[in-house]
Formats: structure tokens, sequence, C-alpha cells
């Protein structure tokens, strides 16, 4: 299994360029997550698809667009990069179980530098 | 918004001394989980507390979840080099949808 694969692993943007950062996930779960993560910051919450078919914005949505694609496959859009939005990006495949248990399962992340 | 609040940010032990991380909810939590961070990783899942009260251990790792269900704690006995990395907390929302994390408790041991 490979569990939450996200590409790509690195990417260098000048300002003002886009590019679409892609998840998928073969656990067959219902909720995806968007999360950026930068020093002293910790995770914070992009966008997040709490099942097929919809999504939700996060604590911080502005300058990003997503798609949950299907059940699989959940994209992060930046249509016109700025350098604040350098970060590492992470997605995150998300297990709810009885009695509301909840685990996130982490991809490598996606580290986005902004020039 | 929901808010989750972890302290302190940073902690320096001498290996084999105790670390405690605190986790701060706004709002009463379902649930509360933890992750570990190492460097230049993804998190990675701890474990989940769910009750009201709740103690569970992991080895030389103590977990426990307020009688309010809005803080929460991390205790690890006896530090070792391999706990080095950065402890999260994270709560699902009112709502059960949101997963909202703590910024992180960055942990590093010296032999």
């Amino acid at each position: 299994n490979a569990g939450v694969t996200q590409t790509p692993k690195f990417q260098v943007l000048k300002t003002g360029q886009s590019m679409t950062l892609q998840c998928a996930q073969d656990m067959n779960h219902n909720s995806m997550y968007w999360y950026r993560q930068d020093p002293g910051m910790g995770l914070r919450l992009i966008y997040y698809s709490a099942s097929e078919g919809t999504t939700d914005k996060g604590e911080v949505p502005n300058g990003y667009n997503v798609s949950r694609l299907n059940k699989r496959e959940f994209s992060l859009r930046l249509e016109s990069a700025a350098p604040s939005q350098t970060s590492v990006y992470f997605c995150a495949s998300i297990i709810r179980g009885p009695e509301g248990s909840t685990e996130a399962f982490f991809g490598q992340g996606t580290r986005l530098t902004v020039v | 918004g929901q808010q989750v609040m972890q302290i302190p940010q940073y902690q320096h032990v001498q290996e084999g001394e105790d670390f405690t991380t605190y986790c701060n909810s706004s709002t009463t939590l379902s649930n509360i989980q933890w992750y570990k961070q190492r460097p230049g990783g993804h998190p990675v899942f701890l474990i989940q507390l769910v009750k009201s009260g709740e103690v569970k251990k992991q080895k030389r790792l103590t977990f426990q979840f307020g009688e309010a269900k809005k803080n929460s704690s991390l205790h690890i006995t006896a530090t070792q080099t391999t706990d080095v990395g950065t402890y999260f907390c994270a709560g699902t929302n009112q709502a059960g949808t949101a997963l909202i994390f703590g910024k992180g408790t960055t942990l590093s041991v010296s032999s």
C-alpha cells in the first residue's frame, strides 16, 4: 500500500506562476485535507474535503483553490504564486471510526519555494 | 473558530530527563490526537483519546485527556535521543469535520 502520495516533492516557482499540487490516497478514506507548515506556525489547515464532492475552507484558504477529483484524489492549486506561499505542504487522508475516532495519514510533503 | 494551543514551543532536555507538552483547546473537543514529526519528515499518528479523563500509555509515553475535554498532555519518561522531533496535538472540531493542529512542541535531547 502506498498510503498517501504527493507530487511533486520539491518545486521552485517564480512570483505569479501557477501550479497544482497533487495528492492521492489508496485507503478508501472519505476525508482529505491540505495543510501548510511554516517554522513556528505548526500545521495550518488550508482546505479540506469531508467527502467526495464537498470542499470547505480551513484556517488559511486565501490564494488557494482545491478540487476533489474523485474519492482518491484531492488537488491544491496556486493560481498566482506569492513569496508568502513558500512553505511545506502536506496532504492528509483521514479515517473516521466509531465513537468519533480519527486518524490522519500524511503524505511526504511538497517543499515549495516562490522566488 | 476553534483554536488549539500548545506549550512549550521548544524544550531541550538531557537524556534521561522527563518531558511534558500541554495542549489546550478554545472549545470542547470530540477527541484529541497526538502526532510526532521527525526532522525533515511528515507527522505520524501516535494515539487518540476520546473519553473524558482518559489516560493511555505507550511504553515511556503517557497521554492524558482532561475531564472537560478541552486539554491534553503528553509526558515522556526518561527521554532518549530517539524521542527528538516535534510533537503535535490535534483536535476535531465540533462538527466532526476539520482537524485543527496545535503549533507543536519541538523536543531536543542531548546525550
